[in-house]
């Protein structure tokens, strides 16, 4: 049972231009998200997270949007540049911090074009 | 303090085989996650610590599986009679009590022959 779903396997950008990438999720329980950016050989690193009580998080080039309604959020980046191409993943919590456990989509990869 | 370091890298081992990893957190983080990740997949639970207590498992974590992570610091991992499903990435991540973005490590790739 997939709780987290990343339905594009890869997203092909031009360097300046937004990258969108999407995430849906089917447990109304989770209260916090988070998305993650892998390179090859390397371990994910934490890119940016929003918690269940906003709509909204920015963080210089990449803003998160969440649409609790329909079990819906996206990261935008903005300027899209190539070192942006990487594995995206959207990832999600429902204990309240109790573990942080994180349950994890199957990721985007994204490549930006020079 | 250069984040959280994972060894080895690399293990290729015959099935039946016994496997450890290891994992130095991040100094002063006492909380410690294993997670496994396959190929096409995002990363999957295996365990959580904090500090040396052990508090969760995923039932993922077969009962060929055991982490321990003694003093509340380094972490191991071991797989008893390796099997070729066990073929996978190991990542093992650190944070504060409060924080939900781990800081992960490269990981340990074992290949199952």
């Amino acid at each position: 049972d997939q709780q987290v779903k990343q339905n594009s396997p890869s997203l092909s950008v031009q360097e300046g231009r937004i990258s969108i990438l999407n995430c849906d999720y089917t447990n109304s329980m989770f209260d916090y998200f988070l998305w993650y950016k892998k390179y090859p050989a390397e371990g994910p690193t934490f890119l940016i997270s929003i918690s269940s009580i906003k709509d909204k998080n920015e963080d210089g080039r990449f803003t998160v949007f969440l649409n609790k309604s329909a079990k819906h959020l996206s990261l935008h980046i903005v300027p899209s540049q190539p070192g942006d191409s990487a594995v995206y993943f959207c990832a999600a919590s429902a204990d309240g911090g109790a573990t942080n456990k994180l349950i994890f989509g199957t990721g985007t990869l994204l490549a930006v074009q020079p | 303090d250069t984040g959280v370091s994972q060894d080895p890298r690399h293990k290729i081992t015959k099935r039946g085989q016994n496997v450890t990893f290891r994992c130095d957190p991040i100094s002063e983080h006492n909380r410690l996650y294993w997670y496994r990740q396959t190929l096409g997949q995002g990363p999957e639970f295996l365990t959580y610590f904090q500090n040396e207590a052990q508090l969760e498992k995923s039932r993922l974590l077969s009962d060929r599986f055991s982490a321990e992570r003694p003093k509340g610091s380094f972490s191991t991992l071991e797989i008893q009679r390796t099997e070729q499903g066990d073929s996978a990435m190991y990542l093992c991540a650190s944070s504060h009590r409060t924080a939900y973005g781990y800081t992960f490590g490269s990981g340990t790739r074992l290949t199952v022959v």
